[in-house]
């Protein structure tokens, strides 16, 4: 089966650029996620998606992140514009069933963005 | 709020020498608890989970048991390979539906040497 599947891998930028990350899930998983995870840090989520309807965004930094999972499949998380507190890892993550306690969630390889 | 609290690394061994990486944990109501592991360039995997007190998760010769009375999840294993060498991240989920969103420590880096 294949596995979640992210691009690009690296993105170098400027501060107050934008920048846009894609995820494409494990097929069938109908919980998405997205993850930030900062240099010596484990990974703090930022937004998940189930379908393609939000249920929790509560740790997103709406000013300047946003998200979509259109068609309950694909994702993009977007940043604009971009400060240099944003360079990090960022991991998307599927999981089978929505709300299902303890089932496992699968990660992709991630994004790692440095903003200069 | 819920947290995890992972020793620092890094943890430097030599091959088949034993390893404990401490977790312990912070939780209201009845978490759900994980490692994953993070291998040089790849994405984080799952190595073991444990969802009531009491239960052991076991996978590739890494232990943990689920300690309610000591809010503690360790990690262990027998004798170390250089293959272990990663990044080791304990975390739990909260399991409140629809919202199971993963709480991770900080990680710890194993360095394995023959």
């Amino acid at each position: 089966e294949a596995g979640v599947a992210q691009s690009p891998r690296y993105k170098i930028i400027e501060k107050r650029q934008s920048v846009a990350f894609w995820c494409n899930p494990i097929s069938g998983h109908a919980t998405l996620y997205w993850y930030q995870q900062i240099l010596g840090q484990g990974p703090k989520l930022l937004i998940q998606f189930q379908n393609n309807g939000v249920v929790d965004d509560s740790q997103l930094p709406k000013d300047r992140f946003s998200a979509e999972r259109l068609k309950g499949v694909d994702s993009t998380l977007k940043i604009q514009p971009a400060k240099l507190e944003d360079s990090a890892v960022y991991l998307c993550a599927s999981q089978q069933g929505p709300g299902l306690i303890a089932y496992e969630q699968y990660f992709g390889p991630g994004t790692r963005l440095t903003v200069t | 709020g819920n947290s995890v609290t992972q020793m620092e690394g890094p943890v430097t061994l030599s091959e088949e020498a034993f390893l404990t990486i401490n977790c312990t944990y912070t939780a209201t109501g009845y978490p759900s608890l994980f490692w994953y592991v993070q291998y040089p360039g790849e994405g984080l995997q799952l190595l073991l989970k444990a969802t009531k007190a009491d239960d052991k998760g076991s996978n590739k010769g890494f232990e943990a048991t689920y300690r309610k009375e000591t809010t503690s999840f360790h990690l262990e294993k027998g004798s170390v390979q250089v293959s272990d060498s990663a990044v080791y991240f304990c975390a739990l989920s909260d399991g409140s539906p629809p919202t199971d969103k993963l709480i991770f420590g900080t990680g710890t880096r194993l360095q394995v040497f023959p």
